[in-house]
Order: C-alpha cells, then structure tokens, then sequence
C-alpha cells in the first residue's frame, strides 16, 4: 500500500507570495490533517479534513487554508506569506476515527525569503 | 496552550542500556496517548499507542506506562541500539476531536555505542 505522498518537497517562496501545498492519502483514509513544524515547536496543528469537511481547527490565521477532494486528496494553501512560514509542512492521513494513529508524508519544507 | 509536556528535550543513553521518554498532559479528557518517532527531513513514524484504559503497553523492545491519576506517560526502550537516535513525539487524542493529535516538542535521544 503506498504511503501518504507530499508535493512539492522542498519550495523557495518570497514574501507576499501565495503558495499550495498538495497532499495524497493512503487508499482508503478519509481524514487529512496538516500540521506545521518549526525548531523547538513541535508538531502545530493547522487543519483536519473528513470527507470534504473541516472537522478540525487549530489556531492558525486566515492566510492558512485548506480543503479536501472527493478522493480524498488535500491541498493547503498559505497567502501573503511571511517570513515565519519557513517551516516543515506536514500531512497525515488516518481513518479518522477515535485513537487511529496518524501516517505522516515526508513533509514540503518551505523557505520564505 | 501546550497540553502535552516533553520537558526533556535531549537524552543521550549508552547502547544496550534502557531508554526512558517521559511525557506530561494537562487535559484529563484525553483518551489515546501515542508515541512517534522522527529522523531528520523525513515525517513521524508511529511506535507505539495506549488506550486511557490501560496502564501498560508492550511492543518488542518498546513499552509505555500510563499513569492517569498523575497525567504522566513513559517510553521505554530496551535495549537501546543506535538506530533508535531520533526525535521521539509524545501525542494524545480526545473523543470530541477526533483525526487531530496533540503533540509535545519532542525529545532528541542519542544512543551511542
């Protein structure tokens, strides 16, 4: 069974800029949820997504986004960029029920110059 | 509010000794704590997972201890080999949100040989 796949793995972005994040599940996982990571910070949540549905929020600001496509793929997407967006983006895909583990993609690591 | 500790950020432990990874919660709703570990550019990988119910969980070389009544999780590794120098995320999860983890910062384990 192929794992959960992230594209692009690395992006360079400017300030201002806008850019999307694509995320592919395992066959068969109906929930995605994005998390960002930075040094020392840990794993933040941005986002869950269940068929379709944000069914969870983390506390990010509006420029975070997301949706989720009848296949179950996700995207994510960070307008007006910021220089402390520099981080490790992660996806993860689950069957999202209660206590299903998380199956985490490598991650787009974003850099903001 | 971070309401998963990891207030060890490293550990360095000889091979073939025990490793212990401790964790701290605040929320008593949590009912799934679930331990992840993470090489460097790659995503989590998932280790090892307890239901609120139990207070001991065994997988090979790898067991966590729940004590509830102190909000207090445990890895332990034995014996330590050095493949297992990773960053090690301690996560929980709640019936009323559910596909969302809650992550600690994490903990550098070093083993050397």
């Amino acid at each position: 069974k192929a794992g959960v796949t992230q594209t692009p793995r690395y992006l360079i972005k400017t300030r201002g800029q806008q850019v999307t994040l694509s995320c592919s599940p395992i066959s068969g996982h109906r929930s995605v949820s994005w998390y960002q990571q930075t040094p020392g910070q840990g794993l933040q949540f941005l986002f869950e997504y269940f068929s379709e549905t944000q069914r969870n929020k983390g506390n990010f600001p509006g420029r975070f986004s997301g949706r989720q496509f009848s296949n179950s793929r996700s995207e994510m997407n960070v307008s007006t960029l910021e220089l402390g967006d520099s981080a490790l983006y992660l996806c993860a895909s689950s069957l999202g029920g209660a206590g299903e583990k998380l199956f985490f993609g490598s991650g787009t690591q974003l850099s903001v110059l | 509010d971070q309401q998963v500790k990891q207030n060890s950020p490293s550990l360095s432990v000889q091979e073939g000794r025990i490793s212990i990874l401790n964790c701290d919660y605040t929320n008593s709703m949590f009912d799934y704590f679930l331990w992840y570990k993470k090489y460097p550019a790659e995503g989590p990988t998932f280790l090892i997972s307890i239901s609120s119910i139990k207070d001991k969980n065994e997988d090979g070389r790898f067991t966590v201890f729940l004590n509830k009544s102190a909000k207090h999780l445990s890895l332990h590794i034995v014996p330590s080999q050095p493949g297992d120098s990773a960053v090690y995320f301690c996560a929980a999860s709640r019936g009323s949100t559910l596909g969302r983890l809650y992550f600690g910062r994490g903990t550098q384990l070093t083993v050397w040989p």
